[in-house]
């Protein structure tokens, strides 16, 4: 069955401060999408990166990182040098792409809380 | 315009009531979806539609309702709202025949039934 667990349901850090969101998943299928979310404050939905799973190249967006590892079914999230705007929660999600739903099964969530 | 558009943003409502959320969308989707937050749950699939004419139950159907009137509009319905039932609610479309395999979600309705 599929599933996403996202085993950290609150960390905090001081800024500047690295720090990595955990993501397992579980899928039977061989195609399939990875998603990151992150929920600010004011409550909508913003995307960060997807990633699908024929590519395992890690991926580096200034502060932002992501390491995909199939052999560990993880895709973790690490932001380098945090700071206070990057308190909200954010979301790993899983699309399977033989799935008749095409639905995002998302993992529980991880709320961030970076102080100053 | 957003993409996706839900109204309303806010809504407080009492249990029993009857409530209707909406939402469009611009981006010529087929698939639309409706998910339901709850702290520590994530989002959970409410119902999903892949054309006007269907309709599939998600996880967890019971105590909603949805019309899929057009291509660009899906709404979700609370026919006898309750308490538990307070969440923030988004729509979602997604269109794989596309080639995109990403989604595009509204700004979340936050309801709370009182």
């Amino acid at each position: 069955a599929q599933k996403v667990t996202q085993a950290q349901t609150e960390i905090s850090v001081v800024e500047k401060e690295d720090v990595t969101l955990d993501c397992v998943y579980e899928t039977r299928d061989t195609t399939y999408y990875l998603f990151w979310y992150k929920q600010p404050p004011s409550g909508e939905l913003v995307f960060l990166i997807r990633r699908n799973s024929f590519d395992e190249q890690n991926e580096i967006s200034g502060r932002y990182s992501w390491n995909f590892q199939k052999s560990t079914s993880s895709f973790n999230f690490t932001i380098t040098a945090s700071q206070v705007v990057d308190s909200a929660v954010y979301f790993c999600a899983l699309s399977e792409a033989s799935s008749n739903t095409g639905k995002l099964i998302f993992g529980q969530g991880t709320t961030l809380q970076v102080k100053p | 315009d957003a993409d996706v558009t839900q109204t309303p943003r806010n809504r407080i409502t009492k249990t029993g009531k009857r409530i209707m959320l909406e939402c469009s969308q611009t981006k010529g989707h087929d698939r639309m979806y409706w998910y339901r937050q709850d702290p520590g749950l994530g989002l959970r699939l409410i119902y999903y539609s892949f054309d006007v004419k269907d309709i599939n139950k998600g996880e967890i159907s019971d105590g909603y309702s949805v019309s899929r009137q057009a291509q660009a509009k899906f709404s979700l319905s609370l026919e006898s709202a309750i308490p538990n039932q307070t969440a923030l609610y988004f729509c979602a479309t997604s269109d794989p025949r596309q080639g995109d395999y990403g989604y595009t979600f509204g700004s979340g309705t936050r309801l709370t039934v009182v």
